[in-house]
């Protein structure tokens, strides 16, 4: 079945350093790639995402790329701030229907540090 | 901005209970989903409901589990008689648009923890 495989964390950076989540996936069909963030104490929420194969999704500073050659949709930035600690989870949604459901990976801890 | 609101945040139970877990999803979505996420581990799928059915649902959401549509406003799951594996964050989600590229929009989450 469809999978998301993300590093394992924590990332613990200090403020302006570059960022990396790698996010790797399995999946029968054509899915839409999606990084998701959750700050402490509060819901998960889209960051940014990219629904077809070498589009770049953005925001914030975020970026990742679709790459169906090898599978993945690494997160990067550029130089990191302290209010970017938060979990980072990487998700794919793989049908186009009705209650279309998003699978998950584990999520990726980053702390920063100034 | 419209926001998915759960109650309560944080939920106590007894094993063998019954809880119900309530979500507000945003008012003009028509999808809505629960997902849960034990300690440490990923993020999954329990069910989705449309039109005041369930359109599909995991291996995880067994009989002891069943969610409701009230009142047009409120989206609930109740389980039946929790189990101390039940003990997760559950959240609520909800969307506009049937298509994969129309994203999720997430509650805060419930903290379940059964005793």
């Amino acid at each position: 079945g469809d999978s998301v495989t993300q590093m394992e964390g924590p990332v613990t950076l200090s403020e302006e350093a570059f960022l990396t989540i790698n996010c790797t996936y399995t999946a029968t069909g054509y899915p839409s790639l999606f990084w998701y963030v959750q700050y402490p104490g509060e819901g998960l929420q889209l960051l940014l995402k990219a629904t077809k194969a070498d589009d770049k999704g953005s925001n914030k500073g975020f970026e990742a790329t679709y790459r169906k050659e090898t599978t993945s949709f690494h997160l990067e930035k550029g130089s990191v701030q302290v209010s970017d600690s938060a979990v980072y989870f990487c998700a794919l949604s793989d049908r186009s229907q009705a209650g279309t459901a998003l699978i998950f990976g584990k999520g990726t801890t980053l702390s920063v540090s100034s | 901005e419209p926001e998915v609101t759960q109650t309560p945040s944080h939920q106590v139970t007894q094993m063998g209970q019954e809880v119900i877990l309530r979500c507000v999803p945003i008012s003009n979505h028509l999808y809505f989903y629960w997902y849960r996420q034990i300690l440490g581990q990923k993020v999954e799928f329990l069910v989705s409901f449309y039109n005041n059915e369930i359109s599909e649902k995991s291996e995880i959401f067994d009989d002891q589990f069943s969610v409701e549509r009230p009142d047009g406003s409120n989206f609930t799951l109740k389980i039946r008689s929790t189990k101390l594996e039940d003990s997760a964050m559950y959240f609520c989600a909800s969307k506009w648009q049937a298509d994969n590229n129309s994203p999720l929009h997430f509650g805060n989450g419930t903290r379940l923890t059964v005793t």
